[in-house]
């Protein structure tokens, strides 16, 4: 019954690995996102997609590169990891408009030793 | 520019006080949505309420309300007799009418004390 899941929920690694998130929804929606929050909480967005293709891509380290299989997926890879990018990664998803509500997945809590 | 301003970082009050979460909000469009969602110490996001701009009706569920006004570009969370299990990250955002993106407040995280 997940609507939306991503995994994996927590993630320990060290810095200068690479590392990939996972995140898929059943609700049908065309569009995805990945956020970034950081330990004071802010959310930033970093990706999104609609029907597989690319739409927002905000400044971000180009070590970052999601992936959309299809439009039931989103995958988020971190080349060359940093200490800096010890966060929560959330993906959404909502239908495409401006009307529609986002729908968060549970986090994937990445830690960078 | 922030098109989400949430002034008030930290709240704490007593339980069974009352406390109102102000949003601010800035945007050109005639059609637009806002948002609340929750975010308690265990880390999901949820949902809490959508309201369009063309509907300044106050809604109320159970203990939470909120209060859209257009003439101020404010869209106020208010609970009433806070719980312990109020306590939480709340966060305002923005949908334009245009354009897929969400646009979120810095959070307000609201601590209720026992």
């Amino acid at each position: 019954d997940t609507a939306v899941s991503q995994t994996p929920k927590y993630l320990v690694t060290q810095m200068g690995n690479d590392k990939s998130i996972k995140c898929e929804q059943n609700l049908g929606h065309d569009t995805m996102y990945w956020y970034k929050q950081d330990s004071k909480k802010f959310l930033k967005i970093m990706f999104s997609y609609n029907n597989k293709e690319l739409i927002i891509n905000e400044t971000v380290p180009n070590r970052f590169s999601p992936k959309s299989p299809d439009k039931a997926h989103l995958n988020l890879h971190i080349n060359s990891l940093e200490l800096g990018d010890s966060a929560v990664y959330f993906c959404a998803s909502r239908f495409s408009g401006g009307s529609e509500t986002q729908y968060f997945g549970p986090g994937t809590r990445l830690l960078v030793l | 520019a922030q098109k989400v301003t949430q002034a008030q970082t930290e709240i704490s009050v007593v339980e069974k006080e009352d406390v109102t979460l102000d949003c601010v909000y800035e945007t050109r469009d005639t059609t637009y949505y806002l948002f609340w969602y929750k975010q308690p110490p265990s880390g999901e996001l949820v949902f809490l309420i959508r309201r369009n701009s063309f509907d300044e009706q106050n809604e109320i569920s159970g203990r939470y309300s909120w209060n859209f006004q257009k003439s101020t570009s404010s869209f106020n969370f208010t609970i009433t007799a806070s719980q312990v299990v109020d306590s939480a990250v709340y966060f305002c955002a923005l949908s334009e009418n245009t354009g897929n993106q969400f646009y979120f407040g810095t959070g307000t995280s609201l601590t209720v004390i026992p």
